[in-house]
């Protein structure tokens, strides 16, 4: 059975530091993956996803993250983050049928 | 575009009270999904809807949960009896199968925050 693995439950980070939220998944068959992006009091928003092709997925707000098949990890970067990326982000996959698996979210703080 | 509208979006009741939640998916998309989020953690899948069929209904609880989508547009998820454990958030996301069930883009609502006393 699919599961996602949130390894950090809150990152903080200053302002214009890079970040990176780390995500692992368990799948024996090949996985479609995705990043969600949740703000306060708002539903979650798609920030990036993989289905194939290159493992270097460019995502919006500057976000990307690299698919490593191996290690079976989808960590999600962002070279210089602003305060406005303070929000919970979630790792998801999806493989075979239709059902998507979500992590428990990792909670980014951006300091001034 | 207008969002998947959710409302209301908050509800705060005592236990054994019934609630109902309302969701609106995007013009045009045919998938409706419902999801359970507890405090610090992820979305959970209750049911999912193909049109007005439910198609995965496996992790919603029936003795107490139902849902519909009269006409596969507006869908209606409904507790009754509440439990203090149903506290939670519940989300709404519609989908376009365009390209293939694996590909699609699930476009999620605000959200009703549910609290029960």
């Amino acid at each position: 059975a699919q599961s996602v693995t949130q390894l950090d439950s809150q990152v903080p980070v200053f302002e214009e530091a890079p970040v990176e939220l780390r995500c692992n998944y368990s799948s024996s068959v090949s996985v479609y993956l995705f990043w969600y992006v949740q703000y306060p009091n708002q539903g979650l928003q798609l920030l990036l996803k993989y289905l194939s092709g290159s493992t270097l997925v460019k995502g919006i707000n500057g976000f990307e993250a690299e698919f490593n098949k191996s290690q079976t990890s989808f960590h999600l970067r962002k070279p210089s983050v602003h305060i406005s990326d303070t929000a919970e982000y979630f790792c998801a996959v999806k493989e075979g049928g239709f059902k998507t698996i979500f992590g428990a979210g990792t909670r980014l703080f951006v300091k001034a | 575009e207008a969002g998947v509208v959710q409302s209301p979006r908050y509800k705060i009741i005592e236990k054994k009270q019934p609630v109902a939640f309302w969701c609106n998916p995007i013009s045009g998309h045919n998938t409706l999904y419902w999801y359970r989020q507890n405090l610090g953690q992820g979305p959970e899948l209750l049911i999912r809807y193909e049109n007005e069929e439910a198609v995965d209904d496996s992790q919603l609880p029936k003795d107490r949960f139902s849902a519909e989508r009269l006409k596969g547009v507006d869908s209606t998820l409904k507790i009754q009896p509440a439990e203090l454990g149903d506290s939670a958030v519940y989300l709404c996301a519609s989908s376009q199968i365009a390209g293939g069930p694996l590909v699609d883009t699930q476009y999620f609502g605000p959200g009703t925050r549910l609290t029960v006393l």
